[in-house]
């Protein structure tokens, strides 16, 4: 089956310390996004990457890193000097570079951090 | 800047009835938008896409159009059920093809 796989579903973390989710595709995507979502906030983009071993700050990069070495994955470290990093994490792809395009999104990956 | 508004921010119907939601946004220079459904603590399920040429679009008993000129989408959904509550999405793409959201409208749809 093509789709996103976003692994763990949950994760819980110790304040301080760094933690990485993984995102993985098997669509042929060029494009690859992380979203951040919190209640009542709707969706803030963290980064994007429309091609591999190239990437995007989004509106709220502040404390993330991510890497695009592999078309299929672009897995996203919350750092620790992020401030608030509790939330629900989306990832998403889509055929780059078209306005012929649609984003798919992932499962999603809820990390607590304490 | 592109901002997407939806309204009303939280929706509460009797099963059968028919309903539509609404997202407004500020730019209308947009390539599309697209429709998704989110139930809780999932992501999101893409419903429809529009393209910036198209009027409208139709899945099953749901209708989304769009009218550049006034800044406006609706999501029509017919003869509601309880399966239909989540939250409804909609997005327009900027100019680098990133996502913006809307805030979302929360559905229920009551037995």
């Amino acid at each position: 089956d093509g789709g996103i796989t976003q692994s763990p579903k949950y994760l819980f973390r110790k304040e301080g310390q760094n933690v990485t989710l993984s995102c993985e595709q098997n669509l042929n995507h060029d494009a690859m996004y992380w979203y951040r979502q919190d209640p009542g906030q709707g969706l803030r983009l963290i980064y994007y990457s429309q091609i591999v071993n190239d990437f995007q700050k989004g509106d709220i990069a502040e404390g993330y890193s991510v890497s695009r070495e592999k078309k299929e994955s672009f897995p996203l470290t919350v750092t620790s000097a992020q401030k608030n990093p509790t939330a629900f994490y989306l990832c998403a792809s889509s055929i780059a570079g078209t306005e012929t395009y649609e984003q798919y999104f992932g499962p999603g990956t809820r990390l607590t951090v304490t | 800047k592109q901002e997407v508004t939806q309204i009303p921010a939280a929706l509460s119907v009797p099963e059968g009835e028919n309903l539509v939601l609404n997202c407004s946004f500020t730019d209308s220079a947009i390539y599309n938008l697209q429709w998704f459904r989110q139930d809780p603590g999932k992501g999101l399920t893409s419903l429809l896409l529009i393209q910036s040429s198209q009027r409208e679009q139709t899945s099953g008993r749901l209708n989304a159009s769009l009218d550049k000129s006034s800044g406006r989408s609706t999501l029509y959904i017919a003869a509601s059920q309880p399966g239909d509550s989540a939250t409804y999405l909609c997005a327009v793409p900027d100019s680098s093809y990133k996502l913006i959201f809307g805030s979302g409208t929360r559905l229920l749809v009551r037995p």
